[in-house]
């Protein structure tokens, strides 16, 4: 079964400093990997997905994730952030053909001045 | 263009109570989602809608919770009797899916009822 797992559930940093928020998948097959972002008392927003082709992935507002098989590995990267870049952070599997995602447990990243 | 769209935002009720949530998704979008969101968890899978088929509702308990969607746009959930254990956020998404859509599985969410039972 397939798996996500989000070791850090909170990230605290420093404004105009670089973050890297890590996810861990598990499955014996190809998967499609996702970042989304949820604000307080927001929906999800899609941050940025991997389908296929290049392994680094660019999303909106300046992140990036790269996606490492061997790892199975798709941490999400930004090189500086923002206080507005203060949120919940989640990584997500899916498998190709199946409408279904299934998400970490979150990691939520704090940014102060 | 207007998102998924779900009400109501907030939702208080006592224990054993019934409840409704109602979700109209993105126009043109065929595939519809509720997710359950527990506090400082991410969001579990309770029904998919391909058009109005229910195709994936393992993971709903269904001795207390339905779904229906009419007509294969607007979606309602529903609990009764509502317990202690589903205070969540109640998450509707919507997705384009089928087998030319290479962005599948990409899903649009609403911004979620937040259900307190007491």
């Amino acid at each position: 079964a397939q798996s996500v797992t989000q070791l850090d559930s909170q990230v605290p940093v420093f404004e105009e400093a670089p973050v890297e928020l890590r996810c861990n998948y598990s499955s014996s097959v190809s998967v499609y990997l996702f970042w989304y972002v949820q604000y307080p008392n927001q929906g999800l927003q899609l941050l940025l997905k991997y389908l296929s082709g290049s392994t680094l992935v660019k999303g909106i507002n300046g992140f990036e994730a790269e996606f490492n098989k061997s790892q199975t590995s798709f941490h999400l990267r930004k090189p500086s952030v923002h206080i507005s870049d203060t949120a919940e952070y989640f990584c997500a599997v899916s498998f190709p053909g199946f409408q279904k995602l299934v998400f970490g447990t979150g990691t939520r990243l704090l940014v102060s001045p | 263009e207007a998102g998924v769209v779900q009400s109501p935002r907030y939702k208080i009720i006592e224990k054993k109570q019934p409840v409704a949530f109602w979700c109209n998704p993105i126009s043109g979008h065929n595939t519809l989602y509720w997710y359950r969101q527990n506090l400082g968890q991410g969001p579990e899978l309770l029904i998919r809608y391909e058009n109005e088929e229910a195709v994936d509702d393992s993971q709903l308990p269904k001795d207390r919770f339905s779904a229906e969607r009419l007509k294969g746009v607007d979606s309602t959930l529903k609990i009764q009797p509502a317990e202690l254990g589903d205070s969540a956020v109640y998450l509707c998404a919507s997705s384009l899916s089928g087998p030319l859509q290479v962005t599948e599985s990409e899903a649009f969410f609403g911004q979620g009822t937040r259900l307190t039972v007491v």
